[in-house]
């Protein structure tokens, strides 16, 4: 079975402040992906990424950056939190394309005070 | 722009109770359609995907079709244990992929 593991359940950061979300997956896939997920708006794409050292913005990259400097590895830095960063942040990674769903991990949810 | 949307956002059933959850799309090109389902504080679960018109998967109390606009998942004589958010998503002819707003199905015993 696929597995994602992202590092944290739960996060509780203050405004300001510097984070790392990170997400590793033990499948060799080429893609990964981090989404954020809040009531009433559903699931919204960060960045994503189609191999190592590349990277591409989803729908709502701002206030956002990545890291890939492994295939295995991606990971989502909020640069300078905020309140409006709080939310639950989801990593998938997949082969690519139609034939191939994505892998989703459990989830870290983030609370910015 | 891509479109997917689920109904109803919201559906309480009682245990045995037969029911469908929808996903009707407007996608350029579609290339397959995926349905997961979501437990609260995890991760979206994949169940099946889709590629054409006419096709239909079964995964124990859940089959899932898919017509030219939309798709159904059909959930016959629910249990307790079926209580999630079930998510529909769309991949569109240049790969990208759109998920819809999910339906939150609550099964009562």
């Amino acid at each position: 079975d696929v597995k994602v593991t992202q590092s944290s359940r739960y996060l509780v950061k203050r405004t300001g402040e510097k984070v790392f979300l990170e997400c590793v997956q033990d499948m060799d896939h080429e893609n990964m992906f981090w989404y954020r997920q809040d009531p009433g708006l559903g699931l919204r794409l960060i960045y994503f990424s189609y191999d190592v050292k590349m990277k591409e913005k989803g729908d709502i990259p701002e206030g956002y950056s990545v890291s890939r400097e492994k295939k295995e590895r991606f990971s989502l830095i909020l640069e300078s939190a905020s309140t409006n960063q709080t939310s639950m942040y989801l990593c998938a990674s997949t082969w690519g394309g139609a034939r191939s769903p994505l892998h989703f991990g459990n989830g870290t949810r983030l609370t910015v005070t | 722009e891509d479109q997917v949307t689920q109904s109803p956002e919201a559906l309480r059933l009682q245990e045995g109770e037969s029911s469908s959850l929808n996903c009707s799309y407007t996608v350029s090109g579609l290339r397959g359609l995926f349905w997961y389902r979501q437990d609260p504080g995890k991760g979206p679960e994949f169940l099946f995907t889709l590629y054409s018109a006419g096709e239909e998967k079964e995964k124990e109390r859940l089959k899932a079709t898919l017509t030219k606009k939309e798709s159904f998942l059909h959930i016959t004589a629910p249990k307790p244990e079926d209580s999630a958010t079930y998510l529909c998503a769309c991949y569109n002819a240049g790969n990208m992929l759109t998920f819809g707003g999910g339906t939150r199905l609550m099964v009562k015993p």
